[in-house]
């Protein structure tokens, strides 16, 4: 089945403790993205990625890493989390090209102390 | 840069009835448009595309949206609403001339079915 696979689902954390969420695809999809959903404010993008070892920056990437070593996993790191960055977290990916639809992960909701 | 705008938080439509949700964009050149419909404690779903040719796109569950260039306009239709259509649903853009590649996505538009 195509999917879109993020753990955690869930996660409640402390101010300052690094932690990564995982993103996998089995599309074999050139871009992957992450986004964060906030009430009021949709979906922002993150961070992008069109091809192993392509990043590039979304609307709002302080405070967030990623990664792109291999196709199918595009992690996301914060380093040193901080409460502003208590949000649900979602992972997506497309195929190469930009007329491609996103295929979405279920969410991550992330809560920080 | 390109941006989406969804003017309505919410809509209320009677079951039965048409529906809209309005999107439009702005973009440097010809947009790429997305809808996408997101139940609660779900993801994102894919529901319709506008890429070129066709100005009126038909996708998924009954769904179809219009692409309206003069009035940079994406609004999804409905003619006969379902309880089950109500949800999140969000607009977005891609933009074939921009060096990245953002996706850029609206605010979301709710929209409640009613019985």
């Amino acid at each position: 089945e195509a999917q879109v696979t993020q753990n955690p689902r869930y996660l409640i954390t402390v101010t300052g403790k690094k932690l990564t969420v995982t993103c996998s695809q089995n599309m074999n999809h050139e871009y992957m993205s992450w986004y964060r959903q906030d009430p009021g404010l949709g979906l922002r993008q993150i961070y992008y990625s069109m091809n192993v070892e392509v990043t590039d920056k979304g609307d709002v990437p302080e405070g967030y890493k990623v990664s792109r070593k291999e196709k199918r996993n595009f992690p996301l790191i914060l380093e040193s989390p901080s409460p502003n960055q208590t949000s649900l977290y979602f992972c997506a990916s497309s195929i190469g090209g930009r007329t491609g639809e996103l295929f979405f992960g279920e969410g991550s909701r992330l809560t920080v102390l | 840069a390109q941006s989406v705008a969804q003017p309505e938080d919410q809509v209320n439509v009677a079951e039965g009835n048409p529906l809209t949700v309005k999107c439009t964009y702005s973009v440097s050149g010809n947009p790429y448009l997305f809808w996408y419909v997101q139940y609660p404690n779900r993801g994102l779903q894919f529901l319709l595309k506008y890429i070129t040719g066709d100005n009126l796109v038909k996708g998924s569950y009954g769904f179809e949206a219009e692409f309206n260039k003069s009035q940079t306009s994406f609004h999804l239709k409905k003619p006969s609403a379902l309880v089950s259509d109500s949800a999140l649903y969000f607009c977005a853009v891609r933009d074939p001339m921009n060096r990245d590649d953002k996706i850029i996505f609206g605010k979301g538009t709710r929209l409640h079915i009613l019985p």
